[in-house]
């Protein structure tokens, strides 16, 4: 079963503009939850994550929303650059376990 | 300070073997897990080390084990390859474990079983 999902494949995007990535999620015992980023042929690379206890967490150029009572998260990217490009995974933890999202793959133009 | 480093980078396997991984952690890390990724199911938990205890597991049959030595390396363990198991593996350290900090990603290894 899908706990965490991610329900847009791909964003494209021009360069200076906001990108929104979004998640939701279906496990109401999830407590942490993460954004990460995945360049080809490499490991995802952790970006920002949010406790239960918030609604918002921002670093620089990235702000993470959630809101509990629709099981929603949200990447914000502002402004977003052309090193953008990539894929972004959401992950949920909580309950002894770890979700992730399939993905959204984003392309930032020049 | 080293990342997390996965050996080998590649491997191919002919079904019914088995094969071990490794991983490494950041220096003082005591948290490992590993995940398989594959198109169709995405990223998916494996299980999760800590101080060499096996403290939480995904949804995977017993052929996939893993174990975590005294210096917080792990490895996992396929048994009884199958066609289904050709992925790319990853493994991940974290300070405080998975559900409390950030987890980070060696560059993992891509299992093809033939």
């Amino acid at each position: 079963d899908q706990q965490v999902k991610q329900n847009s494949p791909s964003l494209s995007v021009q360069e200076g503009r906001i990108s929104i990535l979004n998640c939701d999620y279906t496990n109401s015992m999830f407590d942490y939850f993460l954004w990460y980023k995945k360049y080809p042929a490499e490991g995802p690379t952790f970006l920002i994550s949010i406790s239960s206890i918030k609604d918002k967490n921002e670093d620089g150029r990235f702000t993470v929303f959630l809101n509990k009572s629709a099981k929603h998260l949200s990447l914000h990217i502002v402004p977003s650059q052309p090193g953008d490009s990539a894929v972004y995974f959401c992950a949920a933890s909580g309950d002894n376990d770890m979700r992730f999202g399939a993905g959204t793959r984003l392309t930032v133009k020049p | 300070k080293a990342g997390v480093t996965q050996t080998p980078r590649y491997l191919i396997k002919t079904r019914g073997q088995q094969v071990t991984l490794s991983c490494s952690p950041i220096s003082g890390h005591r948290s490992v897990s590993w995940y398989q990724q594959t198109p169709g199911q995405g990223l998916q938990f494996l299980f999760e080390y800590f101080s060499e205890t096996q403290r939480n597991k995904g949804n995977f049959p017993g052929r996939f084990s893993g174990r975590q030595f005294s210096n917080s390396r792990s490895e996992m363990n396929v048994s009884t390859l199958e066609l289904g198991d050709s992925a790319l593996y990853l493994c991940a350290s974290s300070f405080g474990g998975m559900g409390n900090s950030p987890l980070h990603f060696g560059n993992g290894t891509r299992l093809t079983v033939t």
